[in-house]
């Protein structure tokens, strides 16, 4: 079973549309939690932390269930920049590490 | 703040020869990963260092991968000898303490043939 495990896609939706990806991951003893975002042939850049009450950050609320090991990302009123790969990210604080884990993403293309 | 950066950009290389990555993380971060994407496996953590020192090297696949870190503005990811497996794009990213995000650098596409 892989660490974090997230839906491939993609996902196509119409402009405007609501989508919501989930993540769940195997490690309970992970403590910190991460959306990024991927473009095409670019590298992963940080969309949003996930904190354990949820967090908004404009069109895009994050979700965290601790005890079901799951991670959500809503993306409301969806425009065509919004396409790109979305990854759930898992980070492991163990012994002075700081192991950050990746799902393997999942394709969002909005269309007019 | 320059960012991560990495070099080369892009590699094209021979089958069996030595290939070096380089990477300089944002001053000041304490930790630097290093992680190879492919289409089948996704973004992969290979090494990461704290302060210079390896901490987790789980990742690397096998002895023709070394990576070091002889101080905090430099690392280098070695591949001898290269195979054509391993044509994947390889990212270093840096993070300043624990529980923060990590910074990627705009990676290396290696291609192996």
């Amino acid at each position: 079973r892989k660490e974090v495990e997230q839906d491939p896609g993609p996902f196509n939706v119409p402009e405007g549309a609501t989508v919501a990806f989930n993540c769940t991951y195997s490690n309970s003893a992970s403590q910190s939690f991460f959306w990024y975002r991927q473009d095409c042939r670019k590298e992963p850049k940080l969309l949003m932390s996930v904190y354990s009450s949820g967090n908004e950050d404009g069109r895009f609320t994050a979700q965290l269930n601790r005890a079901s090991q799951y991670i959500s990302l809503l993306i409301r009123d969806s425009k065509l920049s919004d396409s790109a790969t979305y990854l759930c990210v898992v980070k492991e604080i163990t012994g002075g590490g700081n192991k950050l884990t990746f799902g393997t993403g999942t394709q969002l293309k909005v269309e007019l | 703040d320059a960012g991560v950066i990495q070099s080369p950009r892009h590699e094209v290389t021979e089958m069996g020869q030595e290939v070096t990555l380089r990477c300089k993380p944002i001053s000041g971060h304490d930790y630097l990963f290093w992680y190879r994407q492919t289409m089948m496996r996704g973004l992969e953590l290979l090494i990461y260092f704290n302060n210079n020192v390896p901490i987790d090297d789980s990742g690397m696949p096998e002895d023709r991968f070394s990576a070091k870190m002889p101080n905090a503005s430099f690392s280098t990811l070695k591949i001898q000898p290269s195979e054509p497996r391993d044509s994947a794009v390889y990212f270093c990213a840096s993070s300043p303490r624990p529980n923060t995000e990590a910074f990627f650098g705009q990676g290396t596409r290696l291609t192996v043939v």
